[in-house]
């Protein structure tokens, strides 16, 4: 089984619209990272916890929310879906002094 | 500003041929360095990283990344490409002091030819 995992896969949505994404872990580490992903911007640190009673706001955190129920879980949510978020949207785990992190297979999000 | 650079968009090699990924950085110190492969619809897969000692670093999958100081350089080569080596390569950068902080590079596709 993968060690970070998402859901759904694949979503298409309107306008409008609140979409929540989630990602579970199984390697044990304590920080989990949202990233968004568009051609030729690489990816951008949307939200970022280090542990479950902290949350951090990172590079392009407008129109989104996180939750962090639990270690192993750490959702992202669009309150109100937007074309521009259209994009490939990534989960990261992270772990030890330098931060080496380990990311989940995407969730590619279409808003129409 | 701290930026991470990859000046190549797009990369098309010969199987067998060698293959060097260029990544420039601008920080104030000597950050912490990462590649990552993505292959065609999957996730990204850590290939090696850099944090100190032997600037030669050696990852997976027979690639290695030399780390140049003065260059400010993080540049990833392979001798002799596959053709499952075509995928998209991003270059990482974070600072030692701000966890967190993963900075990409917009990447380089590479494109595997017979």
């Amino acid at each position: 089984d993968a060690d970070v995992t998402q859901t759904p896969r694949n979503r298409i949505t309107k306008t409008g619209k609140r979409i929540m994404l989630e990602c579970s872990q199984t390697k044990g580490h304590d920080r989990m990272y949202w990233y968004r992903q568009d051609p030729g911007l690489g990816l951008r640190l949307i939200y970022y916890s280090f542990d479950v009673k902290d949350i951090n706001k990172g590079e392009i955190s407008d129109g989104y929310s996180v939750s962090r129920q639990a270690q192993a879980k750490f959702s992202l949510s669009l309150e109100s879906a937007i074309p521009n978020q259209t994009a490939l949207y990534f989960c990261a785990t992270g772990v030890g002094v330098t931060d080496t992190q380990y990311f989940g297979p995407g969730t590619r999000l279409t808003v129409l | 500003a701290q930026s991470v650079t990859q000046p190549d968009i797009h990369i098309t090699v010969s199987e067998g041929a060698s293959l060097e990924l260029r990544c420039n950085y601008s920080y104030g110190a000597t950050p912490y360095l990462f590649w990552y492969v993505q292959s065609p619809g999957q996730g990204l897969q850590l290939l090696l990283k850099y944090f100190s000692g032997d600037t030669l670093v050696q990852g997976i999958k027979g690639f290695e990344a030399e780390f140049k100081r003065s260059q400010s350089s993080f540049n990833l080569r392979k001798p002799s490409v596959h053709w499952s080596d075509a995928a998209e390569y991003f270059c990482a950068v974070a600072a030692t002091d701000s966890w967190g902080k993963l900075q990409f590079g917009a990447g380089t596709q590479v494109v595997v030819t017979p």
